[in-house]
């Protein structure tokens, strides 16, 4: 079975950087995603890791070091849409994934 | 543009009435998965197909049940729900290549919530 584990909630100011941290327990790794989760909608894909390293996309980036079994989830120049739930997934090597509970982010202005 | 539809996006229901939620993807994906997501908890996987092949996830109660009629679509049966079955349903596609894999996401619809009154 997988454990997967990040924090529950973090606040951030406008334009400020957002570190979001999530470490796994797994029985098989086949990848790491991270989906992004408005209140009462569905989750929308963010970033996949699968090698050691990290991983640039526009104002989010994620990076992956699997001896440690840890990831995070980078967001720069926050904005207030950013406000929201960041789902940290886990793959097994059956591709199924296995989710956090969740990191709930609010933006400040 | 290609998508997951989930219909309907709220689902009211009695104690014990049998309901049934439907999903439909233009993906063409091969895998369909059904996660239950109760309030700020992770998505939980019931069971997914893989083309015609059910897999139940071990602890997914026996109140639920599938169907997969064509690549298209797929329901979610729940038999008699009970107070605790209120949650978002969502359904998800991928498309797994065999042994191959590749990264493919899975794709997610906006998710049906089911009121149990």
């Amino acid at each position: 079975g997988q454990n997967i584990d990040q924090p529950t909630e973090m606040t951030a100011t406008e334009g400020a950087i957002v570190q979001i941290n999530c470490t796994y327990q797994t029985s098989g790794f086949n990848g790491l995603f991270w989906y992004q989760q408005h209140a009462g909608e569905a989750p929308t894909f963010l970033s996949y890791n699968v090698l050691d390293g990290l991983e640039e996309k526009g104002r989010f980036s994620s990076f992956l070091s699997r001896s440690k079994g840890y990831s995070y989830l980078l967001l720069k120049e926050l904005q207030m849409k950013d406000s929201a739930s960041y789902l940290c997934a886990v793959r097994s090597n059956d591709y199924k994934l296995s989710f956090g509970a969740g990191t709930t982010v609010t933006v400040r202005a | 543009d290609a998508m997951v539809i989930q219909n309907p996006r709220y689902q009211v229901t009695q104690f014990g009435k049998p309901v049934t939620l439907s999903c439909s993807q233009t993906l063409n994906h091969n895998v369909m998965y059904w996660y239950q997501q109760k309030s700020s908890q992770a998505p939980k996987l019931l069971f997914h197909y893989y083309d015609k092949d059910f897999n139940n996830e071990a602890d997914t109660p026996d109140n639920f049940q599938s169907r997969r009629p064509n690549t298209s679509f797929c329901f979610l049966d729940i038999r008699s729900p009970g107070l605790g079955d209120a949650a978002m349903y969502l359904c998800a596609t991928d498309k797994r290549r065999g042994a191959q894999g590749g990264y493919n996401e899975q794709f997610f619809g906006p998710g049906t919530r089911l009121t149990v009154l």
